[in-house]
């Protein structure tokens, strides 16, 4: 399954709105998971099941979305939350990555 | 808090082998709830998932690796491994392990391996 994100930059003061947005090849149901990446760390795990957060992860980040279109959606940003975001199916063996969204400060 | 941590050579020659280990603290990998998994990132590929085991041995390896892949898990150590056999430049990436059940968290820090002579 091909996972594709767009846009690969956005660009977005601090206290707007972000929208992410990720789309698969064929419907992954609701077997998706977002992760949020910054310079030099590994990956982290955000959301998972579309929406649900994971343990930590701050209400501002909220995940949508089924079958094929899915969306991040980061309600306030934070300069913590300049980073490249990840969307990954893991409907069908292996799992995959779209190529990643990078959040500016603008 | 699980916490895992990647360990081996940074630099690996052509044709050789690649191998590097994951230390899991805070957690078991005996544990019937998850999976172990290796991923590893380039600039051209982005994230690519390798393959997991679970503690019984099984393994699920990625096709476009699967011939030369090999994840090994030492229960008494508390760890697992990653082997890449005939290594090319293009398997030059950060190698990330993780826990797995259908997503992956958390992550391990990260590895750099470079492939050259």
């Amino acid at each position: 399954i091909v996972v594709t994100q767009s846009p690969a930059t956005l660009s977005v003061s601090p206290g707007e709105r972000a929208t992410l947005s990720c789309r698969a090849s064929q419907s992954v149901s609701t077997n998706l998971a977002w992760y949020q990446q910054k310079p030099g760390q590994a990956p982290r795990l955000l959301i998972y099941g579309v929406s649900t957060r994971a343990t930590g992860v701050p209400a501002t980040f909220s995940g949508s979305g089924s079958g094929t279109e899915f969306t991040l959606t980061i309600s306030t940003l934070q300069s913590a939350d300049f980073a490249v975001y990840y969307c990954q199916q893991y409907s069908n063996w292996p799992g995959t990555f779209g190529q990643g969204t990078k959040v500016e400060i603008k | 808090q699980v916490q895992l941590q990647e360990s081996g050579p940074g630099l690996v020659k052509p044709s050789e082998t690649l191998s590097l280990t994951c230390t899991v603290s805070g957690g078991s990998v005996s544990s019937d709830s998850y999976y172990w998994s290796w991923i590893r990132q380039t600039p051209e590929k982005g994230l690519e998932w390798i393959g997991y085991i679970y503690n019984s041995g099984f393994t699920n390896y990625n096709p476009s690796l699967k011939s030369r892949v090999t994840i090994s898990i030492d229960t008494s150590k508390n760890q697992f491994s990653l082997e890449v056999r005939s290594v090319t430049a293009a398997d030059t990436a950060v190698y990330y392990c993780a826990r797995f059940w259908d997503w992956l968290d958390p992550w391990g820090q990260g590895t750099l391996v470079t492939v050259s002579s």
